[in-house]
């Protein structure tokens, strides 16, 4: 069966600095990978995507992840953190008939 | 705008007392589905349609009931809520069948908050 870990229930990060969030998965065959956010208050938006191609793949505000095959992960990155992005991350693989496997979270907090 | 609209965005009842959370998408989307999302537990689907009166269980169905009467519409109906319901529900859609890839991508609405007491 599917599943996604997000090892990191909570990270603090100056603002300014760079993030890195750890997303590991397990699917039998290709799998399409998936990075949302969810801002206090909001839905998920879609951050990037990943479904073959390019191992770096580019998102919105700045977001980037890259596909690592041999270690089953698909960890988010961002250079230069700022304070709007506070908020929790949700990584997900597209496992079987259209469901969505989500990991259990990941909350960005963002310190000045 | 392209939407999913959920309603209501909060509600707080009581054991038992029937209630309906409404879902509709303007995007033609073929897909729906519901979630929930518990802290530690990420978001796990309850229900899902493939299409007008297709509907199907999730990994979590018990406790809830769905119906899909028109293709823009998914309500999620809790006949007897209790108080292991209270979450933060999601609807989602997506436009056509088939594996969530690149192209056929879910999309979420803003979410409802139901506390059942």
């Amino acid at each position: 069966a599917q599943s996604v870990t997000q090892p990191d229930i909570h990270i603090t990060v100056s603002e300014g600095a760079s993030l890195e969030l750890r997303c590991n998965y397990s699917y039998g065959a290709t799998p399409y990978l998936f990075w949302y956010v969810q801002s206090p208050g909001q839905g998920l938006q879609l951050l990037l995507k990943y479904f073959s191609g390019d191992t770096l793949v580019q998102g919105i505000k700045g977001f980037e992840a890259e596909f690592k095959r041999s270690q089953s992960s698909f960890n988010l990155r961002k250079p230069s953190v700022h304070w709007s992005d506070a908020a929790e991350y949700f990584c997900a693989v597209g496992g079987g008939f259209q469901k969505l496997v989500f990991g259990t979270g990941t909350r960005l907090l963002v310190s000045p | 705008e392209a939407q999913v609209t959920q309603n209501p965005r909060y509600l707080i009842t009581v054991t038992g007392k029937k209630l309906t959370v409404t879902c509709s998408q303007n995007m033609n989307h073929e897909y729906m589905s519901w979630y929930r999302q518990d802290p530690g537990l990420g978001l796990r689907q309850i229900y899902y349609s493939m299409n007008v009166e297709v509907t199907d269980k999730g990994d979590v169905p018990e406790g809830y009931k769905v119906s899909r009467k028109e293709k823009r519409n998914f309500p999620l109906i809790l006949e007897s809520p209790s108080p292991n319901q209270t979450s933060l529900y999601f609807c989602a859609s997506s436009p056509f069948l088939g594996p969530l890839d690149g192209a056929n991508v879910l999309t979420f609405g803003a979410g409802s908050r139901l506390t059942v007491l």
